[in-house]
Order: C-alpha cells, then sequence, then structure tokens
C-alpha cells in the first residue's frame, strides 16, 4: 500500500500565486489532517476533516482553505500565497480507535 | 492552548549510551500519547505508543505518569541509526486531535 500520497514534493511560488497541495490515502481512513512545519515551531495543525464532508479549522488556518473532495482525498489550497507561508506541509491519516497518524511524505514550499 | 513541552536538545551521545528524553503535557484530559521519530528532511513515523502500565519495545521504553502529566522515552544502546528528532505526542482531549511537541533531537556519535 501507498499510504498517504502528497504532490507535489517541492514548489517554489511568487507572492499572490495560488495553488493546491493534494493529498490522498488508500488505507480507508476516516479522518485526515493538513499540517505545517517550520523550525523551532513544530507541527501545527491548519485543517483537519473527521469525515467525509466535514472540515474544521486548526491551529493556524488563516491563508488556507480546504476541501474533502472524497473519503480518499483532501486538498490544501493557498489563495494568495505569502513568504510567511513558506514550510513544509505534512498530510496526515488516521481513523478512530486506531493508534497514531500516517503521514505522507510532505510538500516543500517556498514562497519568494 | 493545549500543549505538549520538551527538551529541544540536541542530545549528543555515544554509540551504546542510555539517552532519556522527557516530556510533559497540559491538557489532563489526554488519554492517548505516542512517540514519533523524525528523521532529516522526511516525515515523523511512529515509534511506539505510551500505555500507564510502560511498555517497552526492544531497546526502547515508554513511560507515562499521569498524576505529573509527565511521558518519557529511554534509548538502551544507542545506535548510529537512532540518531533523529523525537516527537512526543498527545492527543487533545474531547478535541480528538493529536498535539505534538517541538522534538528532541538526537546525535549518536561514533
Amino acid at each position: 500500500n501507498a499510504g498517504v500520497t502528497q504532490t507535489p514534493k517541492f514548489q517554489v511560488l511568487k507572492t499572490g500565486q495560488s495553488m493546491t497541495l493534494q493529498c490522498a490515502q488508500d488505507m480507508n481512513h476516516n479522518s485526515m489532517y493538513w499540517y505545517r512545519q517550520d523550525p523551532g515551531m513544530g507541527l501545527r495543525l491548519i485543517y483537519y476533516s473527521a469525515s467525509e464532508g466535514t472540515t474544521d479549522k486548526g491551529e493556524v488556518p488563516n491563508g488556507y482553505n480546504v476541501s474533502r473532495l472524497n473519503k480518499r482525498e483532501f486538498s490544501l489550497r493557498l489563495e494568495s500565497a505569502a513568504p510567511s507561508q513558506t514550510s513544509v506541509y505534512f498530510c496526515a491519516s488516521s481513523e478512530p480507535g486506531q493508534r497514531g497518524y500516517t503521514f505522507g511524505s510532505g510538500t516543500r514550499l517556498t514562497v519568494v | 492552548r493545549k500543549e505538549v513541552e520538551q527538551d529541544p536538545g540536541p542530545f549528543n551521545v555515544p554509540e551504546g549510551a542510555t539517552v532519556a528524553f522527557n516530556c510533559t503535557y497540559s491538557n489532563s484530559a489526554s488519554q492517548s500519547f505516542f512517540w514519533y521519530r523524525q528523521d532529516c528532511r522526511k516525515e515523523p513515523k511512529l515509534l511506539m505508543s505510551v500505555y500507564s502500565s510502560g511498555n517497552e519495545d526492544g531497546r526502547f521504553t515508554a513511560q507515562l505518569n499521569r498524576a505529573s502529566q509527565y511521558i518519557s522515552l529511554l534509548i538502551r544502546d544507542s545506535k548510529l541509526s537512532d540518531s533523529a528528532t523525537y516527537l512526543c505526542v498527545a492527543d487533545g482531549g474531547s478535541q480528538g486531535n493529536l498535539i505534538f511537541g517541538k522534538g528532541t533531537k538526537l546525535s549518536v556519535k561514533p
């Protein structure tokens, strides 16, 4: 099984550009998450989706939108990228009752 | 804000050493606890769950003290391949999501 797949792996954007980070999982998990990781800040939750059709804000949602397209896919959109959004973005999934999250390999985003 | 606090390190130890990491969590309603390992420029991966009775997986032992809201990880006979950042994790109680500490960096030297 592939687990959690994120695309793209790397991206450079200019300030004001938009883009969508894609995430798909093949483990039939109900819950999916988007985190960003910055040096010295640890992993911070941007948005999560407890189940298909629902999304909720996490700790740092400003500047982002999400779509839970179906049970497998959860995308993160930056409408107008800012340098402060330069980060490594991780998607994760989990199943209630199971222990822990499975993470994708991450997207390294640089906004110039 | 619910938090998980841990010493950022780095911990620089020789091969074969025993090293202990500690962390504290602020949410007394947390029920599930984990240690994750993150290699440089890689995603976090689950190392082990942490149970009240303590649990061991080979050279790794995890302990939980609910009264003190304290979690520990002990690594015995350190290997070069143990070099990584170790993330302490607790669930957010009723909110359900996992809360990650900022990580403790371990460097095992020959």
